[in-house]
């Protein structure tokens, strides 16, 4: 299985900054690359998918980038909204797609 | 707009099975392209994909729950469900379906808290 990997786990931010959350897959996945959204209680929310394509109704702050096996989301001038973690998910195997262990966006 | 729906026991004793049963709102399963799947959630952790079933009606699961887990769509309710068996704590999570297009999971549902105890 293609093994992904968030680090750090968690970083702090201040509102109006400009946030990168990085994930990395263990072997190169071209750019079948999505990335979700998830507040505490509620489901995931996907934001952006193929690394850079952004989903309906989702900010233009958010933007994705990468491919092969290192991949960015950024976040251009945070907003109080936009606290809570986010996930990274490989689609490259359809069959076993599988999630990095997420990056939560704390207040600074 | 399409929505999804979880429902089935939130409590379920080791050793027994799980079953839980996702309702579709606004699309049709029989007439529909997309595939369709559960994902997994332990408190405080991570996501983990558990299973699903292509548009074509072929299932597929995660290697390490196979053996124990089935997925299966019933097009005359417009449900899909998930069956599954000899369940331990670790199984303990909130459980979401979800709608996968082209391998990513555009739309979910908030998720069944289901809970293995005696």
């Amino acid at each position: 299985d293609i093994q992904m990997t968030q680090s750090p786990s968690s970083l702090s931010a201040s509102i109006g900054d400009r946030v990168t959350i990085p994930c990395r897959a263990s072997q190169s996945i071209s750019r079948f690359l999505n990335w979700y959204q998830q507040k505490p209680g509620k489901a995931p929310k996907l934001l952006i998918y193929d690394a850079s394509t952004l989903q309906d109704g989702v900010p233009s702050r958010f933007s994705g980038s990468g491919s092969g096996t290192e991949f960015t989301l950024t976040i251009d001038s945070l907003q109080p909204e936009d606290f809570a973690t986010y996930y990274c998910q490989q689609s490259y195997n359809t069959g076993f797609p599988t999630f990095g262990g997420g990056t939560k966006v704390e207040v600074k | 707009q399409l929505q999804v729906q979880e429902s089935g026991p939130g409590l379920v004793k080791p050793s027994e099975t799980l079953s839980l049963t996702c309702t579709v709102f606004g699309d049709s399963l029989s007439s529909s392209t997309y595939n369709w799947g559960w994902v997994r959630q332990p408190p405080g952790k991570g996501l983990e994909w558990i299973g699903g079933v292509f548009y074509t009606g072929t299932a597929y699961y995660n290697p390490s729950l196979r053996g124990r887990v089935t997925t299966s769509v019933d097009m005359s309710k417009n449900q899909f469900s998930l069956r599954l068996s000899a369940v331990t704590a670790a199984d303990t999570a909130m459980y979401h379906c979800a709608r996968i297009r082209t391998a990513n999971f555009d739309t979910w549902g908030r998720g069944i808290l289901v809970t293995v105890s005696s």
